[in-house]
Parts: C-alpha cells; structure tokens; sequence
C-alpha cells in the first residue's frame, strides 16, 4: 500500500495564482522529500524538510510539515505555466515511499 | 556527468518473455533503487540497494530480481514477463545517509503483451 496520499489529485490555476498541494502519511519519517515530474520525465528532488523542521523554503517554494498529524504541503508561489507538472511527497524513513501524485496544470 | 542512465528506453515483451532492464550512476552513490509507476499509483519500490553486495525487497518484488553489479551499476531482470508488468520503470540513486535526495533516470517503458 501507499505511505502517502496526495490531494487534491488533480489541480488547475491560472497563471500568477498560488498552488497548494497536500500530503498524509502513515507511519514515522527521518524526512520527506517533493519531487516534480513532467510528462514522460524521470523525477527531480525539489526541496527536502527533516522530521524536525516545520516550515522550509526554497525559491517560490513553500514547504510545511505535522509530524503530529502525519501531513506535509507544498505551496508554489506566483505559478508559471513552466510548474505545469505532477508533484509527488516522499516520505524517508525505513524505506522510501511515494505518494500517489497531484497533476498541476498552470493556464497561461 | 550523465547522472543515472537506463537502457533500453522502450520495450515490447511477450508474455513469459525474459528481459534485464539496466541502469548506472556516475554520481560514485552507494544506494540504488527500483521503481516502478502505474497510472494513479505513483511510484513502487521494487527492489533497492543500499550499498554494493546487498539487495532488499521494497513494496512490489514479486516476479522480479535484482543484481548489484558494482557500486555503479544495478540490473532489474524479468524472468517470465507478465501483462501485469506493464510499467514504467525507474531507477535511482543516492549517497548513504539520511537526508539525501534522490537522483532519477528517464525511465524505460515496458508493455508486455
């Protein structure tokens, strides 16, 4: 089974707007990790946040972790049609584990 | 550098069909992976490699085996292929550690018919 869930499953925003992107876990995490995805693509490691940690940023990047409540999110700032991707959470504890992606689609 | 490489980049397999996916990292990184992604599944540990001379299971090892090579390179062999493992597949790699980000191939998309 998965370790992460990402939601909302598919978002759509306009140019300039703001894209959040949620992600729950199960079990206890060393960190997590976002990667992004174009289509067809490998992944690329955006930004990493230690279990420790409760807010990270990197760019127009935004990253938020609850260990307490086992979720983290990425906040992507004055989006681009360039971010139109899927983003992915990873949680590192034991094993490394994905979650099931949200499909962003920035509208220029 | 070219990072993590993965040959072949497609493949068509008949069921019961044989095949070894390979991958190598120039990036001298201990720890190596398999991955595999199904539409809406997001990625599935298959099998990984935290240093040369070890191999562990992930999430989805069954009807595959893994070789590690040397410290570069990590195969991923299909002994009797099956439509059920239609995917893309991918490898990866990272330094020892916690804390490290993963470093991806592109991919090799495989339907078995």
């Amino acid at each position: 089974s998965q370790q992460g869930e990402e939601d909302p499953q598919a978002l759509s925003i306009q140019e300039g707007e703001n894209a959040t992107m949620n992600c729950s876990y199960k079990t206890s995490i060393n960190n997590l990790q976002w990667y992004r995805q174009n289509s067809g693509r490998g992944l690329v490691h955006l930004i990493l946040i230690r279990s420790n940690e409760r807010e990270k940023h990197s760019g127009r990047l935004r990253v938020t972790l609850d260990t307490s409540k086992k979720s983290s999110s990425l906040l992507i700032t004055a989006s681009r049609a360039a971010d139109t991707a899927s983003y992915f959470c990873a949680t590192d504890g034991n094993q490394f584990y994905f979650g099931t992606g949200t499909s962003l689609t920035v509208i220029p | 550098n070219a990072g993590v490489t993965q040959t072949p980049k497609f493949q068509v397999l008949k069921t019961g069909q044989s095949m070894t996916l390979q991958c190598a990292q120039d990036m001298n990184h201990n720890s190596m992976y398999w991955y595999r992604q199904d539409p809406g599944m997001g990625l599935r540990l298959i099998y990984y490699s935290a240093s040369e001379g070890t191999t562990d299971k992930g999430e989805v090892p069954n009807g595959y085996n893994v070789s590690r090579l040397n410290k570069r390179e990590f195969s991923l062999r299909l002994e009797s292929a099956a439509p059920s493992q239609t995917s893309v597949y991918f490898c990866a790699s990272r330094p020892s550690g916690q804390a490290y980000e993963q470093y991806f191939g592109p991919g090799t998309r495989l339907t078995v018919t």
